[in-house]
């Protein structure tokens, strides 16, 4: 089955900053999410984008299916912004990786 | 249009007793799963169904967990009898035919004491 995996595992910034969060995947995959998990534990949508370059106001994520990973980018980050970001792929099961515990401080 | 719902939000039970979560997907969306998130790490899928089929359960422990799905809607899942390791957050999605994407409810989190 499909492996994913997130790096870094942790990253803590200074408000303003601008960060990468980074995905790679096993095999080839048709479907791959980004979500936040907001302090509640909800897992909030933030792409579907299984190629290509998608932007959402201070985030944009691009996926290079062919060579196996995806790219989150906040750009000037807010102390909102914090929380944990993961990718899943769809193999038959939605497969998460372990995610990207971001802090972002004031 | 409504999201993914799960109730309750929250659940405190003492071990041994059994509880049972309940999810209303997303109107149309024809697959449905259930998902178990410990602490610090990812989610880890428990049960798939499509429609009112269970298609993969291979990690649902079977001896104290059962699902159901009736008439491929609504979707119940019990823990019977509950263990301490069962805290967690118990997370339900669904995904529309032809998949474009999966939509999560808020959760419950479950805590046995």
């Amino acid at each position: 089955g499909i492996q994913v995996e997130q790096s870094p595992p942790d990253l803590i910034l200074q408000e303003g900053a601008n960060s990468t969060l980074r995905c790679n995947f096993s095999d080839s995959v048709n479907n791959l999410q980004w979500f936040h998990q907001n302090p509640w534990g909800q897992l909030i949508n933030l792409f579907y984008i299984p190629s290509g370059t998608k932007q959402n106001g201070r985030l944009s994520a691009t996926t290079v299916a062919t060579e196996r990973y995806s790219l989150l980018y906040i750009s000037s980050s807010q102390t909102t912004d914090s929380g944990v970001y993961f990718c899943a792929a769809r193999d038959d099961k939605i497969i998460f990786g372990k995610g990207t515990r971001l802090h972002i401080l004031p | 249009e409504a999201g993914v719902v799960q109730s309750p939000r929250y659940k405190i039970i003492e071990k041994k007793q059994p509880v049972a979560f309940w999810c209303n997907p997303i109107s149309g969306h024809n697959t449905l799963y259930w998902y178990r998130q410990n602490l610090g790490q990812g989610p880890e899928l428990l049960i798939r169904y499509e429609n009112e089929e269970a298609v993969d359960d291979s990690q649902l422990p079977k001896d104290r967990f059962s699902a159901e799905r009736l008439k491929g809607v609504d979707s119940t899942l019990k823990i019977q009898p509950a263990e301490l390791g069962d805290s967690a957050v118990y997370l339900c999605a669904s995904t529309p035919f032809g998949w474009s994407g999966a939509f999560f409810g808020q959760g419950t989190r479950l805590t046995v004491v």
